[in-house]
């Protein structure tokens, strides 16, 4: 059984720093493109980074270019998405999601709980 | 960046009747396209890819159609736990585009 397991989430104020964490197992997180995607309160689903199997290759959403850093640890199957210089706009519940595929540019098959992060003063 | 736009916003429905969603791209997105379904408090979970493919342990009375721009998800015969809010998503082009999503709720 697939499982992703976020962490990281929490209270911060604007211009800080967060780094979420995405446990995986149940399935070869190795040969599996990984996303995030985020919800804020009460709204839709926004894709925010996508990173490839060897996580040479990652893709961003605009409003969050030079801010948020997608990243991944193989050896540990851990997902991560280091984000910086938060603003208030950035307020939503983060997911990890597995890509269907492979390759990148995928809808997603697995999803976490999710973690909540909230940009405040 | 595709835009993705979901019709009705509100969808109700009493328990047994046949529901049918829509989702518009601003451009073509091929067959590159999914439904999903999220119910409160939880992740979405997958439900149709490839337009038509249903994913695993989805029931038949899920069906999607479409390709291109104009896209439907069909349920049908409505049963209590399938009240919750959809959302489409392209996955054509960079960045991947989700819809403001269609709640299905109990008439």
């Amino acid at each position: 059984e697939v499982q992703l397991l976020e962490s990281g989430g929490g209270l911060v104020q604007p211009g800080g720093s967060l780094r979420l964490s995405c446990a995986a197992s149940g399935f070869i997180f190795s040969s599996y493109a990984m996303s995030w995607v985020r919800q804020a309160p009460g709204k839709g689903l926004e894709w925010v980074s996508a990173i490839s199997t060897s996580g040479a290759s990652t893709y961003y959403t605009d409003s969050v270019k030079g801010r948020f850093t997608i990243s991944r640890d193989n050896s540990k199957n851990t997902l991560f998405l280091q984000m910086n210089s938060l603003r208030a706009e950035d307020t939503a519940v983060y997911y990890c999601a597995k890509d269907l595929r492979q390759w990148m540019g995928n809808c997603f098959d697995d999803w976490g709980q999710g973690t909540l992060v909230t940009v405040s003063s | 960046e595709i835009v993705m736009t979901q019709s009705p916003a509100t969808l109700s429905v009493s328990p047994g009747e046949r529901a049918t969603l829509s989702c518009r791209a601003s451009q073509s997105v091929n067959s590159n396209f999914a439904w999903y379904q999220q119910k409160p408090g939880q992740a979405p979970r997958l439900l149709i890819y490839g337009a038509s493919t249903r994913a695993t342990g989805i029931p038949g009375r899920f069906s999607g159609n479409g390709s291109g721009t104009e896209f439907t998800l069909t349920i049908s015969s409505l049963q209590s736990e399938d009240f919750a809010v959809y959302f489409c998503q392209q996955y054509n082009n960079w960045p991947l585009t989700f819809g403001g999503g269609t709640k299905v709720e109990i008439k």
